[in-house]
């Protein structure tokens, strides 16, 4: 098993392009989610997911887009980059929402300049 | 939204040394959760604790669950090099975690 994959490692935009940040796992996972984490804030949830084609908002969700029409992928879409969006995202996955039982696996993170 | 303190920020040590730090919220969590991530990699799970007072160990690693279950502390002993990194708390909320800022550990040799 390759585990969460995320692409690219690294990327610069500048201010109002659009990209998507890629991320698959081959674990079979239901649940997937999007986080950012920024210098002394933690990782903050942007978006994630229970199953294929249900999605929902985290504690940051302004300014990105995600859809789920795969178990596999979860791409999340930056429609217009702003320089506040600067930082390292995290893709994660697990069985299910119930992270007693069932441990959450991080990506390795993509790290995205915006100028 | 809900929030999590994790203290302290930074922690300067001696190879050898213990560790403690903890984990405080205004919000009850069912689930806490101790992650620790290297300079350029995700997260990994160490510890996940699921009763108030639970005390759980992995190695040199112990964690307790508050009696409140708005508190978490995990202690490290012994310390070695390989134990630096960001160590972050986490709440289990209804179907997403409340990660804490992190606490970022030095360890002088």
């Amino acid at each position: 098993n390759a585990g969460v994959t995320q692409t690219p490692k690294f990327q610069v935009l500048k201010t109002g392009q659009s990209m998507t940040l890629q991320c698959a796992q081959d674990m079979n996972h239901e649940y997937m989610s999007w986080y950012r984490q920024d210098p002394g804030m933690g990782l903050r949830l942007i978006h994630y997911s229970v199953g294929a084609g249900i999605t929902d908002q985290g504690e940051v969700p302004n300014g990105y887009n995600v859809s789920r029409s795969t178990t596999e992928d979860f791409p999340l879409r930056l429609l217009s980059a702003a320089p506040s969006q600067t930082s390292v995202y995290f893709c994660a996955s697990s069985f299910s929402a119930n992270f007693y039982q069932e441990t959450q696996y991080f990506g390795p993170g993509t790290r995205l300049l915006v100028l | 939204g809900q929030q999590l303190n994790q203290s302290p920020q930074s922690m300067f040590i001696q190879e050898g040394e213990d560790v403690s730090m903890n984990c405080t919220s205004s919000s009850i969590f069912n689930t806490w959760l101790w992650y620790k991530q290297d300079p350029g990699e995700g997260p990994v799970l160490l510890i996940a604790l699921y009763k108030a007072g639970e005390l759980t160990s992995n190695g040199r690693l112990t964690a307790q669950f508050g009696i409140t279950r708005k508190d978490s502390f995990l202690n490290i002993s012994a310390s070695i090099p390989s134990d630096v990194g960001i160590y972050f708390c986490a709440g289990q909320g209804a179907q997403k975690l409340v990660f804490g800022q992190g606490t970022r550990l030095t360890i002088n040799p």
